[in-house]
């Protein structure tokens, strides 16, 4: 069963607006983080946002803030005011803490942003 | 601070040829160390990962390889690719505190012809 989702494809947003990006997961563990990464067509992935599953604050990072809402079980990125170098793919990704020897990391299929000027 | 260094960028080989994908690590010590694969336009795939020199878990049985023989060392390899072993391939690092993300390499681009 896929444990991450994320149901957007591909999203437009014009410059300077903000734009959702939607992630749900699944897990049994009760202790987890969640992750986003971009990709720029360069091809590396840079690390923008941790969630931890017990922070009772939602993650923020500058630009970038996660809308956790655990009983839901999504972790939404949200990027304010949209710039042209925001175009890229966008992965969620969650690391379950238990049965996880090596901390490893299940990847969403992503969403590709693009910015319109 | 700490770097990852992956190469080299891209690669071109022939079916049937040896593979050596090279990672290193600065600047940490004991990292947990990974190799994903992500084929164009779609999420990663975990290949291997390790916990320790000489300690390698394989995700996906195929027709890859991996090894550590140092700390800040990981390599992937094959004996004879296959085409279907054309991809990018990525290789991250971790710490083992509590809540810190994986940092990857500029990872590589393989063509197999």
């Amino acid at each position: 069963a896929q444990k991450i989702t994320q149901t957007q494809p591909g999203m437009f947003v014009q410059e300077k607006e903000a734009v959702t990006l939607d992630c749900t997961y699944d897990t049994s563990d009760q202790s987890y983080g969640l992750f986003w990464y971009k990709q720029p067509s360069s091809g590396e992935m840079i690390f923008l946002i941790y969630q931890g599953s017990y922070d009772e604050q939602n993650a923020t990072e500058g630009r970038y803030s996660l809308n956790f809402q655990k009983a839901r079980k999504s972790a939404n990125l949200v990027i304010s005011a949209s710039q042209l170098g925001d175009s890229a793919m966008y992965f969620c990704a969650m690391r379950e803490v238990y049965y996880n020897q090596g901390g490893k990391l299940i990847f969403g299929q992503g969403t590709e942003l693009s910015v319109k000027p | 601070s700490q770097t990852i260094h992956q190469w080299p960028a891209t690669l071109v080989q022939p079916v049937g040829s040896p593979l050596s994908l090279e990672c290193t690590v600065e600047g940490t010590s004991n990292p947990n160390l990974y190799w994903y694969r992500q084929a164009a336009g779609r999420g990663l795939q975990l290949l291997f990962y390790s916990v320790g020199i000489g300690q390698i878990s394989s995700e996906v049985p195929q027709n890859l390889s991996a090894s550590r023989p140092q700390d800040r060392q990981f390599i992937l390899s094959s004996k004879k690719l296959l085409l279907s072993d054309s991809g990018f391939y990525l290789c991250a690092w971790r710490s083992r505190d509590r809540g810190q993300p994986q940092h990857f390499g500029d990872g590589t681009r393989l063509s197999i012809l």
